[in-house]
Parts: structure tokens; sequence; C-alpha cells
């Protein structure tokens, strides 16, 4: 089964220490990898994407993820957490399969930045 | 800004009864996907258009789920016959298909059905 799994509900940093925030997925052929952020009463919000090419990638906010093939993970990364940052992130794939437009969400991991 | 919006925000309905929900994606955005998000899960694909074609449909909706996109524009999902568990926020979202393959979420609909 496809899958995406982002293995922590809650991520807790301080305010200026860099943040990871972990996914890794499970599907068929070359996937597409997205990063969206919630917050709260608003709706999910595009950060970054993996498409082909560079396997860093770079999004809105000063937050980057990298693309590992061999791992088949796509971890969000970000250098100096701010308190505005803290909110809810889903990693999405969009399997690399021809025929198919689904795109498989992970559960969500709450980032908590502290001041 | 024209975003994706859906109507109602919220709706709240007695079991048994039916419910639509519209969707109006950005204009020239001809794809157009529903999800169901609960309680601390992601958002769950239902069903995608490519202009006013289904395309696909997750083996998790049931016949008394469906789905139209009338004339590639704004699209629609009616639950009939409502059960207690679905009870939900049903997202809208749209992108491009000439890429770059993010979606554009809605604010979704919160369904609570009592």
């Amino acid at each position: 089964a496809q899958s995406v799994a982002q293995p922590e509900d809650q991520v807790n940093v301080a305010e200026g220490n860099p943040l990871t925030v972990k996914c890794t997925y499970s599907v068929s052929g070359n996937p597409y990898l997205f990063w969206y952020v919630q917050y709260p009463n608003r709706g999910l919000q595009f950060l970054l994407k993996y498409i082909t090419g560079d396997n860093l990638v770079k999004g809105s906010y000063g937050f980057e993820a990298e693309f590992n093939k061999s791992q088949t993970s796509f971890h969000l990364k970000k250098p100096s957490a701010l308190v505005s940052d803290s909110a809810l992130y889903f990693c999405a794939v969009r399997p690399g399969v021809s025929g198919t437009y689904k795109y498989i969400f992970g559960t969500g991991t709450r980032l908590k930045v502290l001041a | 800004d024209t975003g994706v919006s859906q109507d109602p925000r919220h709706k709240i309905t007695k079991r048994g009864q039916n419910v639509t929900f519209r969707c109006d994606p950005i204009s020239e955005h001809n794809r157009l996907y529903w999800y169901r998000q609960t309680l601390g899960q992601g958002p769950e694909f239902l069903t995608y258009f490519q202009n006013e074609a289904q395309l696909e449909k997750s083996r998790l909706l049931s016949d008394r789920f469906s789905a139209e996109r009338p004339k590639g524009s704004f699209s629609t999902l009616e639950i009939q016959r409502t059960e207690q568990g679905d009870s939900a926020m049903y997202l809208c979202a749209s992108s491009s298909s000439r890429g770059p393959y993010e979606q554009y979420f809605g604010p979704g609909t919160r369904l609570t059905v009592t």
C-alpha cells in the first residue's frame, strides 16, 4: 500500500534554533513531493515542492526540504525557527504512476516554537 | 485574490439527511480535488476532476457520495443519507494541469452529523 509517514506528532524547538520535520514515503514510481502548512482556522497553504532536479528545494518563509531517494525521505528544514512558524505541517506525495492523480498526505506534525 | 472558496463553511445535519457542498476553484485551474479530513489526520483523497471529467475516485467514496463538475468550473459534493461517521472537514483544492502541480486549498466545509 502506498503511504506517507510523519513519525513525530509534535516537534518542539526553541526560537532561533534549526528545525527539522520528518517525512518518509512508500509509493510507486518517481513521486512528486510537497509540504503544506495549516494555521489554526485557516486552509492548507503550499510551502514547497520537489518535482525533479536539485535535491534541495527552497520554499516560502525560509523553509527548505531535502529529497533523499535512497532513504525515500523528504524532510522539512529551517535554519532558524520563529515563534510564528508554530503550526501543523503536512507532507504530501503524488505517486509517479501514470493514470493516478491522487495525493497522499501524512498525518501531520505539530511544530511548536518556544520563545 | 480569488482563491478557492467553499460553501457553506459549516453544516449541521441530522443523520439520514442529504447534504450538498459547493467548491469554486481558482478560475484558470482545470484540476479539482475533494478531500476529507478528520481530527488528527491528514487530508484523505476522495475524488479528482480534470475539467468536467471525473477521472479518479477513492475506494473510500461509498455510493452515498457523489461529486459533479458540470461545466468544468465549480464542483458539488453530495452526501446522501448522512451517517455520524461522515462528520469531518471536507476540503476542496484546485491546481493547473500546466504545472507546477501544487494544490491550492479552500477553507473547507465542516460537517457535523447529529
